[in-house]
């Protein structure tokens, strides 16, 4: 079974950091596409970028919003993916979640999510 | 970027009904259309991949039609659990843009 764990939420003041983490478990993780997607209170869901495997080139892209300020990484001796955040702003306030992308190169899709975490950013 | 456009944003419905969601996409995106479920308080769910491809383990009565930019999700007969928030998304390209969602709430 399939299970995608995250950690790390926080309060955090604009302009600091936060690294979150997920870790992977049920399938081959050195294998696998990942992606982020996050959640406003009460909005719509937001890609925010992803990371193909090592295989495929190991390439990350990102949405235009965190690009430059977020670094999406993948540990595949730990099956852990992170998420470095870097001057945050108020409006990175959300659930994250952690996605597999399942069938990358036919028909991508975000076929497994862990529960996700939240991060606050506020004065 | 790809825009994505649901409609409508939210729809009441009935124990039973058919109900059918519309997706557009702001510039051709042949098949690579995906619809996800999301219930209050836990993440998103994949029900549709490939634009009409059921996911393992969804019912049947839910599935997904269309090509190009425009597509639907459709589902045959409700039952209380299919009460929640759908969303699609094109994985034509980055950035995988999702749509505004739309609320199915009971009637």
């Amino acid at each position: 079974e399939v299970q995608l764990v995250e950690s790390g939420r926080g309060l955090i003041k604009p302009g600091g950091s936060l690294r979150l983490s997920c870790a992977a478990s049920g399938f081959i993780f050195s294998s696998a596409w990942m992606s982020w997607v996050r959640q406003a209170p009460g909005k719509g869901l937001e890609w925010i970028g992803r990371i193909k495997s090592k295989t495929d080139g190991g390439t990350t892209d990102y949405a235009a919003p965190v690009k430059g300020r977020f670094t999406i990484s993948k540990d595949d001796s730990k099956n852990i993916l992170y998420l470095q955040m870097n001057n945050l702003k108020i409006e990175d306030s959300a659930v994250y979640f952690c996605t597999t992308e399942g069938r990358p190169r036919y028909a991508p899709c975000h076929d497994n999510w862990g529960q996700g975490t939240l991060v606050t950013v506020s004065s | 970027d790809i825009q994505m456009t649901q409609s409508p944003s939210s729809l009441s419905a009935s124990v039973g009904d058919r109900v059918t969601i519309t997706c557009r996409a702001s510039q051709s995106i042949s098949f690579y259309l995906n619809w996800y479920q999301q219930k209050p308080g836990k993440a998103p769910k994949l029900l549709i991949f490939a634009a009409s491809s059921l996911q393992s383990g969804v019912p049947s009565r839910f599935s997904g039609g269309g090509s190009g930019t425009d597509f639907t999700l459709t589902i045959s007969s409700l039952l209380p659990e299919d009460f929640a928030t759908y969303y699609c998304q094109q994985s034509y390209s980055t950035p995988r843009t999702f749509g505004q969602g739309t609320k199915l709430e009971i009637k």
